[in-house]
């Protein structure tokens, strides 16, 4: 089955520099990837998701990429906030035709967004 | 905007009774899900639900647990007989609508704790 690594654990930058989170995924069928923000205490909210047929996309200061060949894709966020401070998870997962795919996680990344 | 709400948010039993956990999907999306998040650790996939029946489910989502959807708003998961190592954070998830079909949304969470 799928499996999804994630890196790093946990990351600290100061307001406005860059922040970067990579995952590997195992499953060269797997076609969509989303990336998750978890608060303290909430659910996952989705940010920004990709798929299979795309290298790359934006909105507003955060972008993911993915590389199938290589079988991994990152999120980056620009001019980081403290606002931005939180646990970011990516997934992936086979959606096709009308079949939704479960969603296999990474481990989390920890985000601290000093001021 | 519409969401995914989740009752009770934090639900407290003995090892052995039997709980049920109550999700709203979002109204007009197709697919449900289950996952559970251990503290600390990543978010796991339960089960899936479409047409009123199991789509998928882990390896984790043995005889002890059961999906219903008992009328056109509720999905619930119910645990027979709890144990210690079922005390997770439980989110409920769906999905499908006909503008975003691989879109999972994401409820607040039910934390269980088994005593």
């Amino acid at each position: 089955g799928e499996n999804v690594e994630q890196h790093p654990s946990t990351l600290s930058v100061q307001e406005g520099d860059s922040a970067v989170i990579k995952c590997t995924y195992s499953d060269s069928a797997s076609n969509y990837f989303p990336w998750y923000k978890q608060e303290l205490g909430k659910g996952p909210q989705l940010i920004i998701d990709i798929r299979s047929n795309v290298g790359e996309k934006k909105d507003q200061r955060i972008a993911v990429t993915l590389n199938k060949t290589a079988k991994h894709f990152s999120l980056h966020i620009t001019e980081t906030q403290p606002e931005d401070s939180a646990v970011y998870f990516c997934a992936a997962s086979l959606n096709y035709g009308g079949s939704q795919g479960n969603l296999i996680f990474g481990k989390g990344t920890k985000l601290s967004v000093k001021p | 905007e519409p969401e995914v709400t989740q009752t009770p948010s934090h639900q407290v039993t003995q090892m052995g009774q039997e709980v049920i956990l109550r999700c709203v999907p979002i109204s007009n999306h197709l697919y449900f899900y289950w996952y559970r998040q251990i503290l600390g650790q990543k978010v796991e996939f339960l089960v899936s639900f479409y047409n009123n029946e199991i789509s998928e489910k882990s390896e984790i989502f043995d005889d002890q647990f059961s999906v219903e959807r008992p009328d056109g708003s509720n999905f619930t998961l119910k645990i027979r007989s709890t144990k210690l190592e079922d005390s997770a954070m439980y989110f409920c998830a769906s999905s499908g609508s006909l503008a975003s079909r691989d879109e999972q949304f994401f409820g607040p969470g039910t934390r269980l704790t088994v005593l």
